[in-house]
């Protein structure tokens, strides 16, 4: 079976300070790993993705992401978060066929 | 180049209604996915094609959801006998084979 979780459902931090958001998968074989944005009232945007090699990952709008097999993990991290960032955020893994997306993190971003 | 369209952007039907949802591709994309999101949840995987593959109907909720594909293009999503917790956002993506989902705008489906 394949799945994504991701443990944290809300996660305020101040505009400035450093962003990690957390990503575990369950799936047999290498997995395929994204990372999307959805903003208030648009559609998803992907920011990154993970197929093979490099672990570390760099995305756009500044993200990355760094896969670690023995964790089972992709958290997706920013050294330092503007307003404009405060969005929901999805992890999703391709296993078979579809992607299979996580429940989404909401991120607030106080002053 | 355009992204995934799809329409209506909105749609208000009454119960029992049916209702069909549009999506257009992504050109040469040859892998199309139908996704749903209600308030607060995540993304609920419907059905997806591949080419001229048999579709993986796998999430779809009852037998009053169906889709096609014409073509290999355009999509079409019914929902047949509507039901208040069909509300929802339905999205439509795109993508190459095995490659990154690009997503459409979602239509916005209110069952009164």
């Amino acid at each position: 079976a394949q799945s994504v979780t991701q443990p944290d459902i809300h996660i305020t931090v101040s505009e400035g300070a450093s962003l990690e958001l957390r990503c575990n998968y369950s799936y047999g074989a290498t997995p395929y790993l994204f990372w999307y944005v959805q903003s208030p009232g648009q559609g998803l945007q992907l920011l990154l993705k993970y197929f093979s090699g490099d672990t570390l990952v760099q995305g756009i709008k500044g993200f990355e992401a760094e896969f670690k097999r023995s964790q089972s993990s992709f958290n997706l991290r920013k050294p330092s978060v503007h307003w404009s960032d405060a969005a929901e955020y999805f992890c999703a893994l391709r296993g078979s066929n579809a992607l299979n997306f996580g429940k989404g993190t909401s991120l607030l971003v106080t002053p | 180049g355009a992204g995934v369209s799809q329409s209506p952007s909105n749609k208000v039907t009454e119960k029992g209604k049916d209702v069909e949802l549009r999506c257009d591709p992504i050109s040469g994309h040859t892998a199309l996915y139908w996704y749903r999101q209600s308030l607060g949840q995540g993304l609920e995987f419907l059905i997806y094609f591949q080419g001229n593959s048999a579709p993986d109907k796998s999430g779809l909720p009852s037998d009053r959801f169906s889709a096609e594909r014409t073509g290999g293009s355009v999509s079409t999503l019914t929902i047949q006998r509507t039901q208040q917790e069909d509300s929802a956002v339905y999205l439509c993506a795109s993508s190459p084979h095995r490659g990154p989902l690009h997503f459409g705008n979602g239509t916005r489906l209110t069952v009164t």
